[in-house]
């Protein structure tokens, strides 16, 4: 079965300054990678997805991530956070269960991001 | 939001007793799924379905169940629930076209 970890449960940041959120997968064959936020209250939204082509990937609100293979690792990365990105983060991986073609994502524990004035 | 509806958002329950949630789509896709999430865990998948009463078990399926006999509605039953049920349930989608899951809004139960 297929594995996330994310290294950092909590990251405080000032505003402005540079983000940069880790991932790392089990291999497990073809992949597909996402990243999804959670604002207080609400539901899970994507950021962004990688499943082929470019390993350098863009998502809505200036967020993009990096697919390095040979690390089995997918960071999320931001150049500039506001505090409106205050939020948690989820990597997920695409794995297979069954032969019937169907599949859940595998999550990793979240990245709590708090971004301070 | 990609129609999906989660009823009740909300549940408080007794210790023993039967809940069951229920996902609702209005778009007619096939595969629904069901997580459950619980601080220090991220989300993890209790059981989905890849059609009308085609379901299978996924990580923490231990005293769950399901049952899909409509494509619009997913039921997620406790048989009797436990304090170690209580947790934020959310219901998502998945259309053939895509591979990211499309999230409800979640159910909060505490089992009391």
């Amino acid at each position: 079965a297929q594995s996330v970890s994310q290294h950092n449960h909590h990251v405080i940041l000032s505003e402005a300054a540079s983000l940069e959120l880790g991932c790392n997968y089990s291999y497990g064959g073809t992949v597909n990678l996402f990243w999804y936020v959670q604002y207080p209250g609400q539901h899970l939204q994507l950021l962004l997805k990688y499943f082929s082509g470019d390993p350098l990937v863009k998502g809505i609100k200036g967020f993009e991530a990096e697919f390095i293979k040979s690390k089995f690792s997918f960071n999320l990365r931001k150049p500039s956070v506001q505090w409106s990105d205050t939020a948690e983060y989820f990597c997920a991986v695409r794995s297979m269960y069954s032969g019937g073609g169907a599949d859940g994502l595998t999550f990793g524990k979240g990245t709590h991001l708090i971004i301070q004035p | 939001d990609a129609g999906i509806t989660q009823s009740p958002r909300h549940k408080v329950t007794e210790t023993g007793t039967p809940v069951t949630l229920r996902c609702h789509q209005t778009e007619n896709h096939r595969y629904m799924y069901w997580y459950r999430q619980d601080p220090g865990h991220g989300l993890r998948l209790i059981h989905y379905s890849y059609g009308v009463k085609d379901t299978d078990k996924g990580e923490v399926s231990d005293g769950y169940s399901v049952s899909r006999s409509k494509t619009e509605d997913f039921l997620l039953t406790l048989e009797s629930a436990t304090s170690s049920q209580t947790s934020v349930y959310f219901c998502a989608i998945r259309t053939d076209s895509s591979t990211e899951a499309f999230f409800g809004q979640g159910t909060r139960l505490t089992v009391v």
